[in-house]
């Protein structure tokens, strides 16, 4: 079955501690993009990538790290400078970066701090 | 700026009930439109889009949505809602990315859609 993945599904941190969550997909495409939800805000992009070693800063990139050294895997690191990092993490990508390419969604993972 | 407004935060209907979700966007050139779902605590799902063609479209799950250029909407109907359709819903423009601060996809702030037995 294609699609995407996310783990851990919920992960706690510590102040202070940089923590890395994983996106891999297998449905082959080229673009992938990290979303932060929170309630009533909706979907704010983080990072997105349209090609391997290569990635943009959406509107909210400050306190978070990306790389894109595979194809299939977009990890992100939400680092100590992140001020407010409790709430749920989305990954999604798509075909290409045209305005009909459809973005699929990961289930997500949902990020608390202790 | 391209937007996409989604007027009704929350909105709750009896089972059985017909549902309307209201959707406004703003884009200058023609909008292709998509709606998602989001079960509480999962990733979202397409329920459908619309790049051209017939206005009236059908997704999964039993809805559809109506494209109305004049009043530049995009909303997503269901006859009868089922207890299994509360969950939240998003509207989206496609839109081409040209390297700035947004992905290829804006999305509206969603609707919160509850079901009352």
């Amino acid at each position: 079955d294609g699609g995407i993945t996310q783990s851990p599904k919920y992960l706690f941190r510590k102040e202070g501690q940089n923590v890395t969550l994983s996106c891999e997909q297998n449905l082959n495409h080229d673009a992938m993009y990290w979303y932060r939800q929170d309630p009533g805000q909706g979907l704010r992009l983080i990072y997105y990538s349209q090609i391997v070693n290569d990635f943009q800063k959406g509107d909210i990139a400050e306190g978070y790290s990306v790389s894109r050294e595979k194809k299939e895997s977009f990890p992100l690191t939400v680092t100590s400078a992140q001020k407010n990092p409790t709430a749920f993490y989305l990954c999604a990508s798509s075909r290409g970066r045209g305005p009909t390419d459809t973005q699929y969604f990961g289930p997500g993972t949902r990020l608390t701090v202790l | 700026a391209q937007s996409v407004t989604q007027p009704d935060i929350h909105i709750t209907v009896s089972e059985g009930a017909s549902l309307e979700l209201r959707c406004n966007y703003s884009y200058g050139a023609t909008p292709y439109l998509f709606w998602y779902v989001q079960s509480p605590g999962q990733g979202l799902q397409l329920l459908l889009k619309y790049f051209s063609g017939d206005t009236l479209v059908q997704g999964i799950k039993g809805f559809e949505a109506e494209f109305k250029r004049s009043q530049s909407s995009f909303n997503l109907r269901k006859p009868s809602v089922h207890w299994s359709d509360a969950a939240e819903y998003f509207c989206a423009v496609g839109a081409w990315n040209y390297g700035g601060s947004q992905g290829n996809l804006i999305f509206g702030k969603g609707t919160k859609l509850s079901v009352k037995p």
